[in-house]
């Protein structure tokens, strides 16, 4: 059954470092999607790509938080300076097209130290 | 804003049927109600979704009132590997911007 792959799937990190993850969807799945699950709460969207167009970044905090899926295959999510509060698990998910089901992967779990 | 209303949490037995309420008394004409499992430290896994009409499939049935105003998501024999939080989401559709927007959800814990 197809997967999407998230990798790391864990990180530490020291604050103010740079750290990056990756997303590779369900092979044919046009849209992507990054989110941010904070421990005890429900996954929040930070981004949402069509191909390699962004569709939605308003709850990508700008400043630090970075992404970008330049051949609308697979993707990189960034984040630079690094935050104490930035620990939290970063999901990833795929869907064929818009308005369709999205298939999450495992994550990545991020502790910044 | 969530846009949908979740017991915490419920408890039911092996082998029982789970039944997970849904209030969305403001969904609108075009949203999709969904639902999503997320088991400790995995990624969410999609159930089920529909607009008006009761869906069933291999995992579940989705019945939602002829108001739409509230669904029900049941899991027709459950088992331990059932427990987990269940998200109920309104989903708006026609729009490019579909992104999930996730409550606190309900933690189902399935007793033996």
């Amino acid at each position: 059954e197809a997967e999407v792959a998230q990798s790391p799937r864990y990180k530490i990190t020291e604050k103010s470092q740079a750290v990056a993850f990756w997303c590779d969807p369900i092979s044919g799945h046009a849209t992507l999607y990054w989110y941010r699950q904070i421990l005890g709460q429900g996954p929040e969207l930070l981004v949402q790509f069509q191909d390699e167009s962004v569709v939605d970044d308003s709850q990508l905090p700008k400043d630090r938080f970075s992404a970008e899926r330049l051949k609308g295959v697979d993707s990189t999510l960034k984040i630079q300076p690094a935050e104490l509060g930035d620990s939290a698990m970063y999901l990833c998910a795929s869907s064929l097209k818009l308005n369709t089901e999205a298939f999450f992967g495992q994550g990545t779990r991020l502790t910044v130290v | 804003d969530a846009k949908t209303t979740q017991p915490p949490s419920m408890d039911c037995a092996e082998g029982r049927a789970a039944n997970l309420p849904c209030n969305h008394s403001t969904i609108s004409g075009n949203e999709y109600v969904y639902w999503y499992r997320q088991i400790h430290s995995q990624g969410p896994q999609y159930i089920i979704h529909g607009l008006k009409n009761n869906e069933t499939n291999e995992m579940a049935s989705l019945i939602i009132t002829e108001d739409r105003k509230s669904s029900t998501l049941i899991l027709p024999h459950a088992t331990l590997r059932d427990t987990a939080v269940y998200y109920c989401i309104v989903r708006p559709s026609g729009g490019g911007a579909d992104g999930l927007t996730f409550g606190k959800g309900t933690h189902l814990i399935i007793q033996p």
